[in-house]
């Protein structure tokens, strides 16, 4: 157990409509970063949230957008579903990753996504 | 580019050790991990090394070459439990942060 959540567990949308996934960090850190997993496939990196602002972004399209609330909490957004999203999303948290400290991303179960 | 490669599927028989091999390609490296995953679970920490040689932990171990962007991970006394996938992950420089780029890691089956 790393005392990353995430919700939900599973869910199932069709092709052109919008998702929220929801993710709370272990407590006391303060940066979560979010990744997609196709079955098969090592993580993808989406972006990562420090202090509720946006703090790096990987290869992915502007309908994959994100929020970091004032207790570290996040959500993950995507608009316009398309087949290929279908994946388990992962959330990831730890402590300023990569400055000064927090050598380790401590993950949570992750929300498994099929879009139909 | 950034490129991580590791081989897809390794067979072991309990007991035996196992070295999963990974190598790099990065323009920010800043550090390498290693992740356990066992099906429908989310990754769990095994290692990180960010300077050159042999870091042990247990019956687990990981090694970095930096200059050869090459790293492995050596598994002993294989248990059964320890079937899973293990994923190499490069610690990136992004803008001002950084962010784990993964390989598509390697699925260990471990025989009796």
């Amino acid at each position: 157990e790393t005392g990353v959540t995430q919700s939900p567990t599973h869910l199932i949308k069709t092709r052109g409509q919008q998702v929220t996934l929801r993710c709370s960090s272990q407590s006391g850190h303060n940066t979560v970063s979010w990744y997609q997993q196709a079955l098969g496939q090592g993580p993808q990196f989406i972006f990562q949230y420090y202090r509720e602002e946006e703090n790096g972004r990987g290869n992915f399209p502007p309908r994959f957008s994100g929020l970091q609330f004032p207790n570290y909490s996040s959500e993950l957004n995507v608009n316009a579903l398309e087949l290929d999203d279908s994946a388990l999303y992962l959330c990831a948290s730890s402590l300023v990753f990569g400055t000064s400290g927090g050598n380790e991303q401590y993950f949570g179960p992750g929300t498994r996504l099929t879009v139909t | 580019g950034q490129n991580i490669d590791q081989p897809t599927e390794m067979t072991a028989t309990e007991g035996a050790i196992v070295q999963i091999n990974c190598t790099y390609q990065t323009s920010g490296f800043n550090g390498l991990f290693w992740y356990q995953q066992h099906a429908g679970e989310a990754p769990t920490f095994l290692s990180y090394n960010v300077l050159d040689g042999l870091e042990e932990k247990g019956r687990f171990s990981s090694f970095l070459s930096r200059s050869k962007g090459y790293s492995y991970l050596l598994l002993k006394e294989l248990q059964m439990k320890d079937s899973a996938s293990y994923l190499c992950a490069v610690r990136d420089r992004l803008d001002s942060s950084y962010k784990l780029i993964f390989g598509s890691g390697t699925r260990l089956l471990v025989r009796p």
